[in-house]
C-alpha cells in the first residue's frame, strides 16, 4: 500500500542542525511531487516547501527560506528536508506528504498521503 | 502570500445536524486556463496526520462519505457536513495550492454540542 514514513526528528539544540527523512513505498515515488508540512504544539498546519518530481524545482515558505532545503534521491525513494540553524519556534511534527499532481509534471496539487510525521524538539 | 481565514474558530453541532465551515483566500484561486478552484479541504483528528477531504473545492476523495460537501469559487468556500457523526469530530482545515508557499487556514475545530 502507498506508505510515507519520517524520520530524523529528536531534540536539538538551538542554532544546530538537523535532516529529516522521508521514505516512501507503494507508488512511483520518482514521478511524484514531494512536500512538506509542519504542525507546532497545539498549533495549526503550516505548509513549508515543494519538489518537483526530478528535484529541479522546489519553492518554500518564507519562515523557512534559506535555512532548510528540501531535496530528494529517487534512487532511494527517499525525500529529504535538511534543516539548518534551528530555532524554538521550528519545534513541531513534521509531515511528508505525497503531491496529487499527475506524474512527471512541474504542476502541484493538493496532498493526497501523508505520512504519521516525526517530531523535532529545539531547545536548549 | 495568499493569506486563507476560516470562520467560525469552532463550532458544536448536535449528532445529525448540519455543520458549515467557511473559508476565504485572499486572492482568487480560481484558474483561468482550466477553470479550477486550486482549494483543498482536510481532516485531521487528535493524534494523527492529516487527511484529505476534497480537492478541487468540490471534489470528494475517494472514501469520503458524502456527508461531507465542498462549494464555493474564487475566494469563498465552504465545506459542509450534511449530518454530524461522532467520528466528524476533528479540526477542518481549507489549504490553497494556487501558487506557492501553498498556504492553509487557521482551521475550524468541529465538536458534538
Amino acid at each position: 500500500q502507498v506508505q510515507l514514513v519520517e524520520s530524523g526528528g529528536g531534540v536539538v539544540q538551538p542554532g544546530r542542525s538537523l535532516r529529516l527523512s522521508c521514505a516512501a513505498s507503494g507508488f512511483t515515488f520518482s514521478g511524484c511531487g514531494m512536500q512538506w508540512v509542519r504542525q507546532a504544539p497545539g498549533k495549526g498546519l503550516e505548509w513549508l516547501t515543494v519538489i518537483s518530481y526530478d528535484g529541479s524545482v522546489k519553492y518554500y515558505a518564507g519562515s523557512v527560506k534559506g535555512r532548510f532545503t528540501i531535496s530528494r534521491d529517487n534512487s532511494k525513494n527517499t525525500l529529504y528536508l535538511q534543516m539548518n540553524s534551528l530555532r524554538a519556534e521550528d519545534t513541531a511534527v513534521y509531515y511528508c506528504a505525497k503531491d496529487a499532481a499527475p506524474s512527471n509534471s512541474y504542476h502541484y496539487y493538493y496532498m493526497d498521503v501523508w505520512g504519521k510525521g516525526t517530531t523535532v524538539t529545539v531547545s536548549s | 502570500d495568499i493569506v486563507m481565514t476560516q470562520s467560525p474558530d469552532s463550532l458544536a453541532v448536535s449528532l445529525g445536524e448540519r455543520a458549515t465551515i467557511n473559508c476565504k483566500s485572499s486572492q482568487s484561486v480560481l484558474y483561468s486556463y482550466d477553470n479550477k478552484n486550486y482549494l483543498a479541504w482536510y481532516q485531521q483528528k487528535p493524534g494523527q496526520p492529516p487527511k484529505l477531504l476534497i480537492y478541487w473545492a468540490s471534489t470528494r476523495e475517494s472514501g469520503v462519505p458524502d456527508r461531507f460537501s465542498g462549494s464555493g469559487s474564487g475566494t469563498d468556500f465552504t465545506l459542509t457536513i450534511s449530518s454530524l457523526q461522532a467520528e466528524d469530530v476533528a479540526v477542518y482545515y481549507c489549504q490553497q495550492y494556487y501558487i506557492a508557499p501553498f498556504t492553509f487556514g487557521p482551521g475550524t475545530k468541529v465538536d458534538i454540542k
